[in-house]
């Protein structure tokens, strides 16, 4: 069965500390692995798609990068507005929806 | 602004009764999605309709029926609402055809927070 597993549940950092987010799954054919920030009371915003292994892509504060296996969210010196939950998601083996992994909760205090 | 926009924002009801929720999308995109959150924030999908063809998650209650007047709309019926329906419920979208006009990415809606009382 296709499984999408996020590591830590939460994560509190002080504004500045740099920290990584975890996605690790399991689906035969990855077709694309999804980033998402999800704001309380918001749906989830599009933030990253990666497709092969040694990809990256950055935006702002975050570097996604993606192995076999696994993927990672880095934030670098992050700032409060950067809390919020993230989530990370493949497509199904028909391609006829996201699986989604249960998401990080990051909190930044200044 | 193009989005996609769901109504009503929060849905208070009884159990027992049947109620809907609107969702559309101005992206131009030829593929809605239903998804579920639930208390625990993990996100499910529950259907999804590309034109003509629905897909149904096997584990989503006959008593929730999708309905799309037009590809811009996709709504949600719920039949005799229960406890266990009380979550946040998310409308999606993609453009799956179109070679270079397709694209992998769904686009979400804002929600819509159901509470079954």
């Amino acid at each position: 069965e296709d499984q999408v597993t996020q590591s830590p549940e939460a994560l509190r950092l002080q504004e500045g500390e740099s920290s990584s987010l975890n996605c690790s799954y399991t689906v035969s054919g990855l077709r694309g692995l999804f980033w998402y920030r999800q704001d309380p009371g918001k749906g989830p915003e599009f933030l990253f798609t990666l497709y092969s292994a040694g990809e990256e892509k950055e935006k702002e504060r975050l570097k996604a990068t993606l192995t076999k296996k696994e993927s990672f969210l880095h934030i670098t010196a992050p700032k409060p507005e950067d809390s919020a939950t993230y989530l990370c998601a493949v497509p199904n083996q028909a391609g006829t929806a996201l699986i989604f992994g249960k998401g990080t909760t990051l909190s930044v205090s200044s | 602004d193009t989005a996609v926009s769901q109504t009503p924002k929060y849905l208070v009801t009884q159990m027992g009764n049947d109620k809907s929720i609107k969702c559309e999308q101005n992206l131009g995109h030829d593929t809605m999605y239903w998804y579920k959150q639930d208390s625990k924030k993990f996100l499910k999908i529950m259907f999804s309709y590309n034109n003509k063809e629905l897909i149904i998650n096997e584990t989503v209650p006959n008593r929730f029926s999708p309905k799309s007047p037009d590809k811009a709309h996709l709504n949600l019926h719920i039949n005799s609402l229960e406890l266990g329906d009380s979550a946040v419920y998310f409308c999606a979208s993609r453009q799956t055809s179109g070679g270079e006009t397709s694209t992998d990415t769904q686009y979400f809606g804002p929600g819509t927070r159901l509470t079954v009382l």
